[in-house]
């Protein structure tokens, strides 16, 4: 069974570098065809995508973000971490990790977790 | 980049009645060498993350009632509910995975009428 689980702080200030883990379980980053995307939606908002890692650590990120995001794995400890530089009021939203597998999309989501940026 | 346009944004349906959401892309997300759209459906209920119902545009995921379809080829896609439940009020969205940056549609928000 595939689970993913986001962490991070709640909390951050305008400026501040937000730094968030997905922890999974259930599938391997190091096995060819998987990887592990970032997308965020706003308080009653749609969805967007930020990053996505491969297993061979390709990288892809959205071009509006792209100068403020990384992602980076850690295979050893099943986690992908995402790290947004700058962070401003309009950053403030729900953070989702997703596995995928080959070509296809995001099939399992983790639970999410609110992200508020105010001073 | 490709923007997905759904349509419409709400849509209140009787109990047992049909729902049909649109989604239309800015460009074809088919790929020609597969033959596979690279379209999907995601179903959002409130403090819940999306979950997916279809991918390659009509391919149910495993689980998800018979009575969501999909279709569409190109530009042109359509979920179908073919007897609304109670349970399957949600906002609903599309989202291409042709190419990044990967992008969804604005959501449509299903009710019971």
């Amino acid at each position: 069974q595939i689970t993913l689980k986001e962490s991070g702080p709640t909390l951050v200030k305008p400026t501040q570098t937000l730094t968030l883990t997905c922890t999974f379980s259930g599938f391997s980053l190091s096995t060819s065809g998987v990887s592990v995307g970032w997308i965020r939606q706003p308080p009653g908002k749609a969805l967007e995508w930020l990053a996505l890692i491969y297993w061979d650590d390709d990288k892809r990120y959205s071009p509006s973000l792209k100068s403020r995001v990384t992602i980076t794995k850690d295979t050893s400890k099943n986690q992908v971490v995402l790290t947004m530089t700058n962070m401003d009021p309009v950053d403030t939203a729900t953070y989702y990790c997703a596995h995928r597998t080959g070509y296809s999309t995001f099939d399992i989501w983790g639970q999410g977790t609110m992200v508020t940026v105010s001073s | 980049d490709i923007v997905m346009t759904q349509s419409p944004d709400s849509l209140a349906v009787s109990l047992g009645e049909r729902a049909t959401i649109n989604c239309k892309s800015s460009q074809s997300v088919l790929y020609s060498s597969n033959n596979k759209n690279y379209l999907a459906w995601y179903q959002q209920k409130p403090g819940q993350p999306p979950k997916l119902l279809i991918y390659w545009a009509s391919t149910r995921e495993s689980g998800v009632p018979d009575r969501f379809s999909g279709s569409g080829s190109g530009t042109d896609f359509t979920l179908t509910i073919s007897s609304l439940q109670a349970e399957d009020v949600a906002v609903y969205y599309c989202q291409q995975y042709y190419g990044t940056p990967y992008s969804f549609g604005q959501g449509t928000k299903l009710e019971i009428k």
